[in-house]
């Protein structure tokens, strides 16, 4: 089943732009990703599904802050104009054969 | 607008059966084009997906390997929701569960059952 690769942490300036990354391991480039993100105990909350054409399709209520884009095995988020409610873990996912599986998450700060 | 919400108890003994039920608002268990999963979420295993039951002119379920033996998810068609049954749990089954829907991501969650195992 595929792996998804995430750096454990990340931090950017209030109203900067920030860009995560999802690595797919070696044998599923081509597999779709969602990203979803996770507030301090809360559930986490859907953001949108990224192809690997870099092709996004975004939650309904998700700010035109954030966006997603495609390089080979790797999937972005991009999340501009940094807000204070944006400090969360975030999370991609992706299935293959009737499995779903997560990535360990990036911690985003906020400064 | 789908909404998931979880109910059943937070604390299970060890040996014992893990009950959760998700109920459903916006959509239905019996969607031709959705699936509804069970995912828990812990420090030691992160998020960590379950199994899903689906109806595609009959009910399916998939489960994950690592609790396949132990798991079951049955729906309810007639309070349009599911439930996720786990048994013989061990203290390293405690975990935030949740419930969600897919249509091929995941897209709605619940709001999330803290559920710990201790005697």
């Amino acid at each position: 089943q595929p792996v998804l690769t995430q750096s454990s942490s990340a931090s950017a300036s209030l109203g900067s732009s920030v860009k995560l990354t999802c690595t797919l391991s070696s044998g599923h480039s081509r597999l779709t990703i969602a990203w979803h993100h996770q507030q301090p105990g809360k559930a986490p909350r859907y953001l949108m599904k990224l192809e690997r054409s870099g092709n996004y399709n975004k939650g309904s209520g998700v700010p035109d802050r954030f966006s997603g884009s495609s390089s080979g095995a790797d999937r972005y988020l991009t999340i501009s104009n940094l807000q204070s409610e944006d400090e969360a873990d975030y999370y991609c996912e992706t299935w293959d054969s009737d499995t779903w599986v997560f990535g360990g998450g990036t911690k985003l700060t906020v400064l | 607008q789908v909404q998931l919400q979880q109910s059943g108890p937070g604390l299970v003994k060890p040996s014992q059966t893990l009950s959760l039920t998700c109920a459903i608002s916006g959509d239905s268990v019996s969607s031709n084009n959705a699936a509804w999963n069970w995912i828990r979420q812990s420090p030691s295993r992160g998020l960590e997906w379950l199994g899903r039951t689906y109806y595609r002119s009959k009910w399916y379920n998939d489960y994950a390997i690592s609790v396949k033996s132990r798991i079951t998810i049955n729906p309810d068609t007639s309070k349009n929701q599911f439930s996720l049954h786990l048994k013989s749990v061990t203290p390293d089954d405690t975990a935030v569960y949740y419930c969600a829907r897919n249509q091929a991501d995941i897209d709605y969650w619940g709001q999330g059952t803290l559920v710990t195992v201790s005697s």
